[in-house]
């Protein structure tokens, strides 16, 4: 059976932080791993990654796969109370797009 | 600049009703699906279609019906709505095929769907 894991479920930080978060999997046909923020409505794209251990970076985001060991992590430097969110992982194979429970970020000032 | 369209954005149900949920996308988009997400569950995979004509059921199916007319449309039918299916329900699409580079998928901006 296909499966996303996130960890951690929940995560509280202060601003300034950095935090990591994790995404491993077991996915038949792999594609594509997908970061996504979801704060009050529709989830909304971060990074897609297709190759191990080339990171991408969005400012203060940036996320790196592993094809070898299954995983991707997340990371968010120097974190701002607009990063609080879920983050969800999902692995994107040739006919859906898996997801993990998502991590929930909160940021306090 | 519309994407992924969904429709309403808000239903209060009674139990037993049944309602469509619609879902448009301008992009050409073969691949279109549905999701619910409840608390702690992330998005769960209820059907999908790969065109016209083709669908498939996903991780829930059950109590949902899809069909696939047009490539612009795919629309979610509860055939009698239960409190389980209270949720919020969103529509995704991605374009499709073995030359498609682009695995990334446009999500509408979700339906929250109450049964009482």
């Amino acid at each position: 059976e296909d499966k996303v894991v996130q960890s951690p479920l929940s995560l509280v930080v202060h601003e300034g932080d950095t935090v990591t978060l994790n995404c491993s999997y077991e996915v038949t046909n792999f594609r594509s791993l997908l970061w996504y923020k979801q704060e009050k409505k529709a989830p909304t794209f971060l990074f897609m990654l297709t190759s191990s251990g080339i990171e991408k970076k969005s400012g203060r985001l940036s996320s790196i796969l592993d094809k070898k060991e299954l995983f991707s992590i997340l990371n968010i430097t120097a974190t701002q109370t607009g990063d609080s969110a879920v983050y969800l992982c999902a692995v994107g194979n040739t006919d859906k797009l898996i997801f993990g429970t998502g991590t929930r970020l909160q940021v306090f000032p | 600049n519309a994407g992924v369209t969904q429709t309403p954005k808000f239903q209060v149900l009674k139990t037993g009703q049944s309602m469509t949920l619609q879902c448009a996308q301008d992009m050409n988009h073969e691949y279109m699906s549905w999701y619910r997400q409840d608390p702690g569950m992330g998005l769960r995979l209820i059907h999908y279609s790969v065109g016209a004509g083709i669908t498939d059921q996903g991780e829930v199916p059950n109590g949902y019906n899809v069909s696939r007319s047009t490539t612009e449309d795919f629309p979610l039918r509860l055939l009698s709505a239960a409190p389980s299916q209270t949720s919020v329900y969103f529509c995704a699409s991605r374009s499709w095929g073995e030359g498609s580079r682009n695995y990334g998928y446009t999500f509408g901006s979700g339906t929250r769907l109450t049964v009482v």
